[in-house]
């Protein structure tokens, strides 16, 4: 069965504290795996996909991994505005063309001054 | 260039009631997704529009809910009657090509009473 486990649930961190979000799946016919980052009130905001093993992306304090099994969201010196809910999503193939996304319950990240 | 919008963002209904929700789709994009997220659980899929077609609506709880999109534009899905488990957030999300990231809109938050 098609899974994502996102971990931890929630994280809280000083500002400045870097540390790392996990997402790890099962899935058949792989798409992509994207993040998204959430705030309260709002649809999902896309932030990356990654496609293959090995990949990476950055963008601005967040950088973004890839391996077989899991994906990580790493977080560099996080500040205040950093703070929400970040999911982790799969996208599966549809017959051949583009299907919908299986997401994580997302990891709430808390970021004090 | 305008997102993903929907409408209403906020309803409240009678179990037994009708409701109709809207999705404007980001211009051009071809492929429409609708999504629910209940009390404590991930975001799941419903339904997805290639234009005015549905390519797959496995996600679709019941016959109850029907999603139309007139002329591969704007999409609404209704839930008649509504049931107390249909509450929840509604969000719809929209894409161009093939792998390429969706845009979701704000939510529509349903609840039923």
């Amino acid at each position: 069965e098609d899974q994502v486990t996102q971990s931890p649930e929630a994280l809280r961190l000083q500002e400045g504290e870097s540390s790392s979000l996990n997402c790890s799946y099962t899935v058949s016919g792989l798409r992509g795996l994207f993040w998204y980052r959430q705030d309260p009130g709002k649809g999902p905001e896309f932030l990356f996909t990654l496609y293959s093993a090995g990949e990476e992306k950055e963008k601005e304090r967040l950088k973004a991994t890839l391996t077989k099994k899991e994906s990580f969201l790493h977080i560099t010196a996080p500040k205040p505005e950093d703070s929400a809910t970040y999911l982790c999503a799969v996208g599966k193939n549809y017959g051949g063309s583009q299907g919908n996304l299986i997401f994580g319950k997302g990891t709430k990240l808390s970021v004090k001054p | 260039e305008a997102g993903v919008t929907q409408f209403p963002s906020h309803s409240v209904i009678e179990k037994g009631q009708t409701v109709t929700l809207r999705c404007d789709p980001i211009s051009g994009h071809d492929n429409l997704y609708w999504y629910r997220r209940v009390m404590g659980k991930e975001i799941k899929f419903l339904l997805h529009f290639v234009k005015e077609s549905k390519q797959d609506e496995s996600g679709m709880p019941n016959n109850r809910f029907l999603a139309e999109r007139t002329g591969g534009t704007y999409s609404t899905l209704k839930v008649q009657p509504a049931e107390l488990e249909d509450s929840g957030v509604y969000f719809c999300a929209s894409s161009a090509d093939r792998g390429n990231e969706a845009f979701f809109g704000q939510g529509t938050r349903l609840t039923v009473v």
